[in-house]
């Protein structure tokens, strides 16, 4: 079946790395994408990584996948408090459409 | 400024009672989604259109309805809501872009009484 477990909540202090984990179920997923929803706000997505791919990095952000083990992680170095909000990890299935399977999300908090 | 945008912002609604969300968007895409966004269970998919005049079940199909007129317009029918469509409502796109990302709108919080 095709599944996507994270963790709820994570809480760091500001300035340091902030890592929320991801595994998912679905051997076919071709991308796989970290979106960010900040309070009473739409889901923004924040990266995304391709399948073929074990490492992507954009500024801050740091995506490693692990296909062998179905885990997907994001860093996010120098944590600030702006990064506070809920990240959703999301696997792209194919098929007759542009499927994503979404996690419950990881509320992340950044304290002084 | 090109984006999606869902109308109403929030909604209380008496049991029974039909109710249309709505949803434009203004940047060409072909696809659109609705989703309903539970505390615990992230974002399940409702409904999709891969294109203007097709739509398509997602995973919790039941109790909703779409139409898919235009390339913009996508809203979401309630014929008669439960309580246990108490939800905060996402309408998204996407183009098939390289990356195939689905941008997503600000959603409405419906209450169902």
């Amino acid at each position: 079946g095709e599944d996507v477990e994270q963790s709820l909540f994570l809480s760091v202090r500001e300035g340091d790395s902030s890592v929320i984990n991801c595994t998912y179920t679905d051997s076919s997923s071709t991308y796989l994408y970290w979106y960010k929803q900040e309070p009473g706000a739409g889901l923004q997505l924040l990266t995304y990584i391709f399948s073929n791919m074990d490492m992507k990095q954009d500024q801050r952000l740091t995506v490693l996948l692990n296909k062998k083990d179905k885990h997907l992680s994001l860093r996010i170095a120098d944590t600030q408090t702006g990064d506070s909000a809920i990240y959703f990890c999301a696997e792209r299935i194919t098929g007759g459409y542009n499927k994503l399977i979404f996690g419950a999300g990881t509320r992340l908090a950044v304290h002084p | 400024i090109a984006g999606i945008t869902q109308a109403p912002t929030s909604q209380i609604l008496a049991a029974g009672r039909r109710m249309t969300l709505r949803c434009t968007q203004d940047m060409r895409h072909n696809a659109m989604y609705w989703y309903r966004q539970d505390l615990g269970l992230g974002l399940r998919l409702i409904h999709y259109s891969n294109t203007a005049g097709t739509t398509g079940k997602g995973e919790v199909p039941d109790g909703y309805s779409v139409s898919r007129a235009n390339t913009d317009d996508f809203p979401l029918t309630l014929a008669s809501a439960v309580p246990s469509q108490t939800s905060v409502y996402f309408c998204a796109s996407s183009g098939g872009s390289g990356s195939n990302e689905q941008f997503f709108g600000p959603g409405t919080r419906l209450t169902v009484l």
